[in-house]
């Protein structure tokens, strides 16, 4: 599978701790975003990565959380002291590359990080 | 920001009917409005797009068609198979900047045997 992938798929922890997870895009995709998804939600965007550049990050995104892409490649997200209110999946999507300002229009997603916080 | 509602929350139909989900957007400035579409445990995955320029775009039995007067977007699917079943989302969103997408809260597709 070529496409966007995420690291783990599903990651049970106890409140209070912290957790990683880790996003490889598609190879020649510059941007990288992630997203929150809750049980019968859309998607909510949290931040996004030009390259190694973090330029956007959501106010759903607590100083609790924090997002890295540190050589343009792959990127994790870090939750600290995690909550119960932090289950959800966190999907991670990437776009650009093609040479064209449409190519970042379309973003791929991966299969997402379940996390359930006990 | 942006604010994207989207109608009904689920739908039923029989197997060959055609199915029609809404959206309504706030944001005037939004130009690209993508639908995904995502099977239970499965990733979201884009099965067409519209930009502003354009009032409507086919692909098979799926069609997009757009209202920026009214604010609003539709996704018409028709002779529904099985297989369509799943949560369709829309999304909006302004590009040149960070495209980040402001999805709505899904539709819940159900076609019946």
């Amino acid at each position: 599978d070529t496409g966007v992938s995420q690291d783990p798929r599903h990651k049970i922890t106890k409140r209070g701790q912290n957790v990683t997870f880790r996003c490889d895009p598609i190879s020649e995709h510059n941007r990288l975003y992630w997203y929150r998804q809750t049980l019968g939600q859309g998607p909510e965007f949290l931040t996004y990565f030009q390259n190694e550049a973090q330029l956007e990050k959501s106010r759903l995104l607590s100083d609790r959380f924090s997002a890295e892409r540190p050589k343009g490649s792959f990127s994790t997200l870090e939750i600290q002291r995690t909550e119960q209110g932090d289950s959800a999946m966190y999907l991670c999507a990437s776009s650009g590359g093609g040479g064209s300002a449409s190519s970042y229009n379309e973003q791929f997603f991966g299969p997402g990080t379940r996390l359930t916080v006990l | 920001g942006e604010n994207v509602e989207q109608h009904p929350s689920t739908l039923s139909v029989q197997e060959g009917d055609s199915a029609v989900i809404k959206c309504t957007y706030s944001d005037s400035a939004s130009n690209y409005f993508p639908w995904y579409k995502q099977e239970l445990g499965k990733r979201p995955q884009l099965i067409i797009d519209i930009r502003s320029n354009v009032g409507e775009k086919k692909d098979q039995r799926i069609a997009v068609t757009l209202n920026k007067t009214a604010k609003h977007f539709s996704l018409h699917i028709t002779e529904t198979q099985p297989e369509d079943s799943a949560v369709y989302f829309c999304a909006a969103t302004l590009t040149g900047g960070g495209n980040k997408l402001t999805f709505g809260t899904g539709t819940q597709l159900k076609v019946e045997l």
